[in-house]
């Protein structure tokens, strides 16, 4: 069964400071990793998926497959960051998205 | 193009009860998926239609059932409602089976009390 943690519920960062959202994940296979943020009273969205390589609102992810890890990098945190963070993998075929339980990140001034 | 939109936004109901989400999918999407999200956790997969047909389901009991229309809408219908299923509920859509890239509505609050 697949499994995704974000091991922090909350993660609280100074303006401008390194963010490291943390990701792992458990799958016999290979998976398409994705990352989906939830911005104050909006909907779920997608931020980044690993297949892509993109950089999206200054955020990168690398999926390590030894490490079975998907974790979300920003250099330099903004105000307008703070939101509700997901996790998410896709196993292929006809299986749903299987999501961590979030992390919160809180920008702070 | 529309986005995924689900009514109502928030409804109350008693435990007993039975309910109905609906759920209209982006345009051009023919998967819809719904997804229960208790507070402080994460969406939990609780099933998924293609082309009118479930093709998926989480660990939900038979309670919890859909169905999906020709235009790709979708209902989501809970019996006999227990205080447990309170939660934020998500449908999301995407364009064919096997894509992880999904787009989700802005959610259904039920309270059941």
């Amino acid at each position: 069964a697949q499994r995704v943690t974000q091991p922090e519920k909350l993660l609280s960062v100074f303006k401008g400071a390194p963010v490291e959202l943390k990701c792992n994940y458990s799958y016999s296979g290979s998976p398409e990793l994705f990352w989906y943020v939830q911005y104050s009273r909006q909907r779920l969205q997608l931020l980044l998926r690993h297949i892509s390589r993109e950089s999206i609102k200054g955020f990168t992810a690398d999926l390590n497959k030894g490490e079975t890890s998907f974790h979300l990098k920003k250099p330099f945190a903004q105000e307008e960051d703070s939101a509700m963070y997901y996790c998410a993998l896709f196993a292929k075929g006809n299986t749903p998205l299987v999501f961590g339980k979030g992390t919160r990140l809180s920008v702070i001034a | 193009e529309t986005g995924v939109t689900q009514s109502p936004t928030h409804l109350i109901k008693t435990r007993g009860q039975q309910v109905t989400l609906r759920c209209s999918s982006q345009s051009g999407h023919n998967t819809v998926s719904w997804y229960q999200q208790a507070l402080g956790q994460g969406p939990q997969f609780i099933f998924q239609y293609y082309r009118e047909e479930e093709n998926g389901r989480g660990n939900f009991p038979p309670r919890f059932s859909g169905l999906q229309f020709p235009n790709y809408s979708s209902e989501l219908n809970v019996n006999a409602l227990e205080l447990d299923d309170s939660a934020l509920y998500l449908c999301a859509s995407s364009a064919g089976q096997g894509r992880g890239e999904a787009f989700f509505g802005q959610g259904t609050r039920l309270t059941v009390v």
